[in-house]
């Protein structure tokens, strides 16, 4: 079935630098993939989502490029804030026995950014 | 404004106990999810539904049933709850299958 991996389970950073977050993804079928970010103790709100390979899709200083060469969706930012410490999610859109999308989404197992000053 | 709704916010029950989560959404949404957040595992989802008196098994629902009564209304029950499901619960909805979810804020379900 689908799966979502993201490697790094906790990243911590100073203001300023630059941070990426990977995400690789497994499905048979055309992915469709979002990043999640939850800060505490809030629902998790959207930040970007892509279905085009190799275009890059930009969202309150957040980047991420969808490669379906390597199924990868990592998420970066040139210069962290304090403000973006928050847990991050990427998820892939569920396509059915029939390769349509099903509306579910599998979450990877999130990664905790802390942006120190 | 377009919402999720979600109660109650904390809930602690006792093993073996029954509890009903509730959910509304006003975005006129037909998509429902219900989704538990555990440590390690992310979000997983229990139950979803594309429309009233639909209802779709997701990929952890033991233990769990759902019931969407109207557009708006989506219900989570534990009949018989165990500490297993202790976790942090989430209800979203989404337009459809391209569109992204809107989350509701959580109930916190503890289970002694």
């Amino acid at each position: 079935g689908d799966s979502v991996t993201q490697t790094e389970g906790l990243v911590t950073l100073t203001k300023g630098l630059p941070v990426m977050l990977n995400c690789t993804y497994q499905t048979t079928y055309s992915p469709f993939l979002f990043w999640y970010v939850q800060h505490l103790n809030e629902a998790p709100k959207l930040l970007l989502k892509s279905s085009t390979d190799n275009k890059r899709t930009e969202h309150q200083g957040f980047y991420a490029t969808l490669h379906k060469s390597s199924s990868s969706f990592h998420l970066q930012k040139s210069s962290v804030q304090l403000s973006d410490s928050a847990l991050y999610f990427c998820a892939l859109s569920d396509r059915g026995a029939t390769g349509g999308l099903s509306g579910k989404l599998t979450f990877g197992e999130g990664t905790q950014v802390t942006v120190i000053s | 404004e377009a919402a999720v709704t979600q109660s109650p916010r904390n809930k602690v029950t006792v093993t073996g106990g029954n509890v009903t989560l509730s959910c509304r959404q006003t975005n006129s949404h037909n998509y429902m999810y219900w989704y538990r957040q555990d440590t390690g595992h992310g979000l997983r989802l229990i139950h979803y539904s594309y429309g009233a008196g639909n209802l779709q098994i997701g990929d952890v629902p033991d233990g769990y049933k759902a019931t969407r009564t109207t557009q708006e209304d989506f219900f989570l029950l534990l009949e018989l709850a165990s500490p297993s499901q202790t976790s942090l619960y989430f209800c979203a909805s989404s337009a459809g299958t391209e569109s992204d979810y809107t989350f509701g804020s959580g109930t916190r379900l503890l289970v002694i």
